[in-house]
């Protein structure tokens, strides 16, 4: 167990719908990132937040967006849903996320699995 | 940019040797990552490495070569437990993402 949690673990839906994925990291950790990882695909990172700010951007795409609250949980939300974004959703959190810093490695949520039908 | 190749798949013996090499080339190096990832599992975090050698960890090795963009995980006395994907990431300068590879996909035969 990493100590990071993620909901729901599974979630299935309709094209066109919304849906939004839940991520708490581990306790003390500011930085919070989130990865696709699709069937064959190696894990794609989406975006990252630190302290509650966005901190860097992957290939995330519009239809996506993200936010991390005062507490440090965040959510992405996945909006238009196409057959496409069937996929597995991580999380990860790190300690600093401060670029240059030491080993700073991530740890890794459950994901949830979406299906897109 | 960045660009990461690992083989997509090994297969090797219970007990034997394996090495999984990952090439890179990024702009701006800060560490390089291999994690293991269990089939719909989360990946998990087995080594790290900024500056050039060998670092030991039990079971598991990893090396690096900043100078030829090269690394690679070196797994002994394997166990049927051992058969999972194995993602080589790297980190840049300046940024705290990840890039992963597409991963290697080892099998142990008993």
């Amino acid at each position: 167990d990493s100590g990071v949690t993620q909901t729901p673990k599974h979630l299935i839906t309709a094209t066109g719908q919304r849906v939004t994925l839940r991520c708490s990291p581990r306790s003390g950790d500011l930085s919070v990132y989130w990865y696709q990882q699709s069937l064959d695909q190696g894990l794609q990172f989406l975006i990252q937040y630190y302290n509650g700010e966005e901190r860097a951007k992957g290939n995330i795409l519009e239809r996506f967006s993200a936010q991390q609250f005062p507490d440090l949980h965040s959510e992405l939300n996945l909006s238009s849903l196409e057959l496409g974004d069937s996929a597995l959703y991580f999380c990860a959190s790190s300690v600093r996320g401060l670029a240059g810093g030491p080993l700073d490695e991530q740890f890794f949520g459950p994901g949830t699995r979406l299906t897109v039908l | 940019g960045q660009n990461i190749d690992q083989p997509t798949e090994m297969t090797a013996t219970e007990g034997a040797i394996v090495q999984i090499n990952c090439t890179y080339q990024t702009s701006g190096f800060n560490g390089l990552f291999w994690y293991q990832q269990h089939a719909g599992e989360a990946p998990t975090f087995l080594s790290y490495n900024v500056l050039d050698g060998l670092e030991e960890k039990g079971r598991f090795s990893s090396f690096l070569s900043r100078s030829k963009g090269y690394s690679y995980l070196l797994l002994k006395e394997l166990q049927m437990k051992d058969s999972a994907s194995y993602l080589c990431a790297v980190r840049s300068y300046n940024t705290d993402k990840l890039i992963f590879g597409t991963g290697t996909r080892l099998q142990v035969f008993p």
